[in-house]
């Protein structure tokens, strides 16, 4: 059974335009988490969401904004893509105080054109 | 500033090669060291958690261990499917804290 579901897998948007990824989770875990990952490159924390609190990353670009509407889903948003966003897109999930283990997804390949 | 080092950065092993990757990490506070292991195009697949020095743990081919300053992965007469990128991450300090992750050991395993 999917635990955490990343849509779409594959996502080609043009220099500019908006683009919105999706995560759900089955798990029912409170606390989710955006990553970017690029080629041969660690998995880097853009901003996760402790129940309804959202935590950036002093270092993600205010292009990159989230939305969490239920304990379900979130969502990143990239409100205008630049050459150097293209990436994997990576959710994940844990629950409790954040020292367990982090469930992820298969992740978006963020193409930009 | 929390930091994770892994080696080697590639690793090719014949079939029934039994190996060892590192991950050394510098943190204020260890609250635990996780193992992953990645496919390509894939999110990680978490395999092990560990939080004390001195602990291990096993599964299959697989054994993690962990000392003040270290961790290994151990793998035993790897078989092909045992290729992927295997990561290491670190949590430390107090309250809510993110993984820090490692650039991973690309492992190969050739029939």
């Amino acid at each position: 059974d999917a635990m955490v579901i990343q849509n779409p897998r594959y996502q080609v948007t043009q220099f500019g335009k908006p683009v919105t990824l999706s995560c759900s989770q089955t798990l029912n875990h409170n606390v989710m988490y955006w990553y970017q990952q690029k080629s041969s490159q660690a998995p880097k924390l853009l901003f996760h969401y402790y129940d309804k609190d959202f935590n950036n990353e002093a270092d993600t670009p205010d292009n990159f904004q989230s939305r969490r509407p239920n304990t379900s889903f979130c969502f990143l948003d990239i409100r205008s893509p630049g050459l150097g966003d293209a990436a994997m897109y990576l959710c994940a999930t844990t629950t409790g105080g954040g020292y367990n283990e982090q469930f992820f997804g298969p992740g978006t390949r963020l193409t930009v054109l | 500033e929390d930091q994770v080092t892994q080696s080697p950065e590639a690793l090719r092993l014949q079939e029934g090669e039994s190996s060892s990757l590192n991950c050394s990490y510098t943190v204020s506070g260890l609250r635990g060291l996780f193992w992953y292991r990645q496919d390509p195009g894939k999110g990680p697949e978490f395999l092990f958690t560990l939080y004390s020095a001195g602990e291990e743990k096993e599964k299959e081919r697989l054994k993690a261990t962990l000392t003040k300053k270290e961790s290994f992965l151990h793998i035993t007469a790897p078989k092909p499917e045992d290729s992927a990128t295997y990561l290491c991450a670190v949590q430390a300090g107090t309250g809510f804290q993110k993984l820090v992750f490692g650039t991973g050991t690309r492992l190969l395993v050739s029939p």
